[in-house]
C-alpha cells in the first residue's frame, strides 16, 4: 500500500518570502502521479501543481514549483513570493494507474503580513 | 458552472437520524468517490464507484451507503447517526485511469455534517 508523510503540521512564512513544504512516500510502483492540494479556510479542494513520476522535468505553475526526486520518493513544494492569499492547508497526494488518491497528513501554512 | 457539485453543504442532524448527501459531476469523468476529512484534517477515502460499479469499499460502517444510479452521480445515505459520524466528507471524480484525459481527481465543496 502506498503511504504519503508530511512531517511539519505547520509552517509560517513572511510575506513575499518563499517557503518549501516537504512530502514523502513510499510506493513499489514506477509510473504514478504526484500532487499539491491547498485547502483555504473556505474548505474547497484546490489542485495547485501536479508531477508525472515519468517526467524528469520538475513542475512549475507560476509561483508554485516542485522538487521532484523520484529516487529519494521525494517531491517538496516551493512557493515564491509567499501572499497572504496562500494562508491554507496544503496536502500532498499520491496516485497510481486506476486507484484512489492517497493523501498526507497536510501541512497548515500561514503567511504573516 | 460547478464541476462536482454536493449538497448540501452543512448538515446538522441529531443522533439516530439517516440522512442522505448527495453528489453529481458535470466533467464527463467514469470514476467517483467519497472521502471523509476527520476534526485533525486527515483525509480518508470511503468509497468509489466505477461506471456505477463499486470498485473501492474500505472498513467503514454498514451504516453507510452509496448509491451511484449513473456515472454522473454518487450519493452516500448514512442510517442511525452517531456523534463520531461528525466530520466532513468530500464527493470527487477522476478518470478511472490517469492519462490524456487528465489525473488529477476534482472535488466537491465538502459537507460539514454535525451529529448532535
Amino acid at each position: 500500500a502506498q503511504t504519503v508523510t508530511q512531517s511539519q503540521p505547520e509552517m509560517s512564512v513572511q510575506e513575499a518570502e518563499t517557503v518549501t513544504l516537504s512530502c514523502t512516500y513510499d510506493t513499489s510502483e514506477n509510473n504514478y502521479y504526484l500532487f499539491w492540494y491547498k485547502q483555504p479556510p473556505s474548505r474547497q479542494m484546490i489542485l495547485v501543481i501536479r508531477q508525472e513520476a515519468y517526467k524528469q522535468q520538475n513542475a512549475t505553475e507560476n509561483r508554485f514549483s516542485v522538487n521532484f526526486q523520484k529516487a529519494a520518493k521525494s517531491f517538496s513544494l516551493k512557493i515564491s513570493d509567499s501572499q497572504l492569499g496562500d494562508t491554507a492547508m496544503y496536502f500532498c497526494a499520491f496516485r497510481s494507474g486506476g486507484s484512489r488518491l492517497t493523501f498526507g497528513e497536510g501541512t497548515q501554512l500561514t503567511v504573516n503580513p | 458552472d460547478t464541476a462536482v457539485s454536493q449538497t448540501p453543504k452543512y448538515l446538522v442532524t441529531q443522533m439516530g437520524n439517516d440522512k442522505s448527501i448527495k453528489c453529481e459531476q458535470n466533467l464527463g469523468h467514469d470514476t467517483m468517490y467519497w472521502y471523509k476529512q476527520d476534526s485533525k484534517k486527515f483525509l480518508k477515502i470511503m468509497f468509489s464507484y466505477n461506471n456505477k460499479e463499486l470498485i473501492i469499499n474500505e472498513t467503514v460502517p454498514n451504516r453507510f451507503s452509496p448509491k451511484s444510479p449513473d456515472k454522473a452521480h454518487l450519493n452516500l445515505h448514512i442510517n442511525s447517526l452517531e456523534l463520531g459520524d461528525s466530520a466532513v466528507y468530500f464527493c470527487a471524480s477522476s478518470h478511472f485511469l490517469p492519462g490524456a484525459g487528465g489525473t488529477e481527481a476534482f472535488f466537491g465543496q465538502g459537507t460539514r455534517l454535525t451529529v448532535v
